[in-house]
């Protein structure tokens, strides 16, 4: 199984500062055939259901904000938020796609200084 | 807006069965593969399974292969998951969640609005 670990469990950061939030894969999630990482980023907000930001580990999600993006490869994926808002503030996932069974990371919650 | 309506929360004993339904729009049900997950209070998502409505075929995760069975109404459109001889430790929200094309390997997109399962012993 593909075991997917975030970093860190908890970010504070300041409104209009960036945040950076890691996620990491125990193998490869890249498939060769088609160039692609099979690999989403998510944000869950308290008693909502989670929402789908970034898939194929970079591509945005139609309506989401450009402040967020996602970059990585193989292994090692990063979801940034530019500039941090207030309606951000919620936990966000990775999860692998690559695999059965597929599997999610154990959240960053991201909270206003 | 797509939209997934699951059913309401539930209360069960320890050893009894559960099902929680999720209705799709209705359409195009079959272009689509539907996924459950789930999420104990407090903790993170965890994968239980897929169903391929095009096929009719089911994917467990093997932590629940033989107390869960997912399947799907395409007359109602309506995906169902059964979770046999529950625990306290099943008490979770349980989530449905559509993939974005008919393959296995897909991200989710959009999710029901989960359903509190609790399990008292």
């Amino acid at each position: 199984d593909i075991v997917m670990t975030q970093s860190p469990d908890s970010l504070v950061v300041s409104l209009g500062e960036r945040a950076t939030i890691n996620c990491k894969s125990s193998q490869s999630v890249f498939y060769g055939s088609n160039n692609k990482n099979y690999l989403a980023w998510y944000q869950q907000k308290p008693g909502q259901p989670p929402k789908v930001l970034i898939y194929w580990a970079s591509i945005r999600e139609s309506g989401v904000p450009d402040r967020f993006s996602g970059s990585g490869s193989g292994t090692d994926f990063t979801l940034t938020i530019s500039s941090l808002q207030a309606e951000d503030v919620a936990t966000y996932y990775c999860q692998q796609y690559h695999t059965l069974p597929l599997s999610f990371g154990g959240g960053t919650k991201v909270e206003i200084k | 807006q797509v939209h997934l309506v699951q059913s309401g929360a539930e209360v069960k004993k320890a050893g009894s069965s559960v099902t929680v339904s999720c209705k799709a729009p209705g359409g195009t049900f079959s272009d689509y593969t539907f996924n459950w997950v789930r999420q104990a209070p407090g903790q993170g998502f965890e994968w239980m399974g897929v169903i391929i409505p095009l096929y009719g075929t089911a994917n467990y995760a093997q932590k629940f292969q033989g107390r869960v069975t997912i399947t799907a109404d395409e007359s109602t459109t309506t995906i169902y998951m059964e979770l046999n001889s529950l625990r306290p430790e099943d008490t979770a929200v349980y989530y449905c969640a559509r993939a974005e094309t008919a393959t296995i390997y897909n991200w989710f997109a959009p999710w029901g609005q989960g359903t509190l399962v609790t399990v008292s012993s």
